[in-house]
């Protein structure tokens, strides 16, 4: 089993529709983060968590918000989906200190009609 | 925030040839990762680089980062189908509030057998 899954897989959703990504991870870290990749501009940073009580936004967060409900999962919401946040979202997670590696969830490819 | 430019956006190459992607920052910084993502994957670590000029080998693979800590490559020596995928640089500032990893736009490896 991965160590950082995300669900759904593949979702396609219409326009206003709130939607929430998942993302639950069996390593044991503390950090969790939400990318989002677009083709052509890489990934791109929406939220990030260094632990249960810490939120914090990234490069992106317009649009979304976040729900860190234990050290284990962390999802990610589109309160009003629009197509321009069509894209493959990437949860991740690393250790402690300034060092770490990321490890990243198999996406999840989302569809805003 | 920071940004890193990365060069070039896509690599055609003949099987046997070399590779090199090239990663550039303005601003210097505290170390640098290395990730490359498969077609239809996710991104995998491959290596984080930390001391001015510092250079790592793994088999065919050459990870620098520059004597300024400003710019950094990764060179593969006769390329191989396995090679394809997308490469990204992600670097982290050094500059206080600088924690997060930025990503490269990434650059795409085609190698034709």
């Amino acid at each position: 089993d991965a160590d950082v899954t995300q669900t759904p897989r593949n979702r396609i959703t219409k326009t206003g529709k709130r939607i929430m990504l998942e993302c639950s991870q069996t390593k044991g870290h503390d950090r969790m983060y939400w990318y989002r990749q677009d083709p052509g501009l890489g990934l791109r940073l929406i939220y990030y968590s260094f632990d249960v009580k810490d939120i914090n936004k990234g490069e992106i967060s317009d649009g979304y918000s976040v729900s860190r409900q234990a050290q284990a999962k962390f999802s990610l919401s589109l309160e009003s989906a629009i197509p321009n946040q069509t894209a493959l979202y990437f949860c991740a997670t690393s250790g402690k200190g300034l060092t770490g590696e990321l490890f990243f969830g198999e996406g999840s490819r989302l569809t805003v009609l | 925030g920071q940004q890193v430019m990365q060069i070039p956006q896509y690599q055609h190459v003949q099987e046997g040839e070399d590779f090199t992607t090239y990663c550039n920052s303005s601003t210097t910084l505290s170390n640098i990762q290395w990730y490359k993502q498969r077609p239809g994957g996710h991104p995998v670590f491959l290596i984080q680089l930390v001391k001015s000029g510092e250079v790592k080998k793994q088999k065919r693979l050459t990870f620098q980062f520059g004597e300024a800590k400003k710019n950094s490559s990764l060179h593969i020596t006769a390329t191989q189908t396995t090679d394809v995928g997308t490469y990204f640089c992600a670097a982290r500032g050094s500059g206080a509030g600088s924690y997060q990893l930025t990503f490269g736009k990434g650059t795409k490896l085609s190698v034709i057998p």
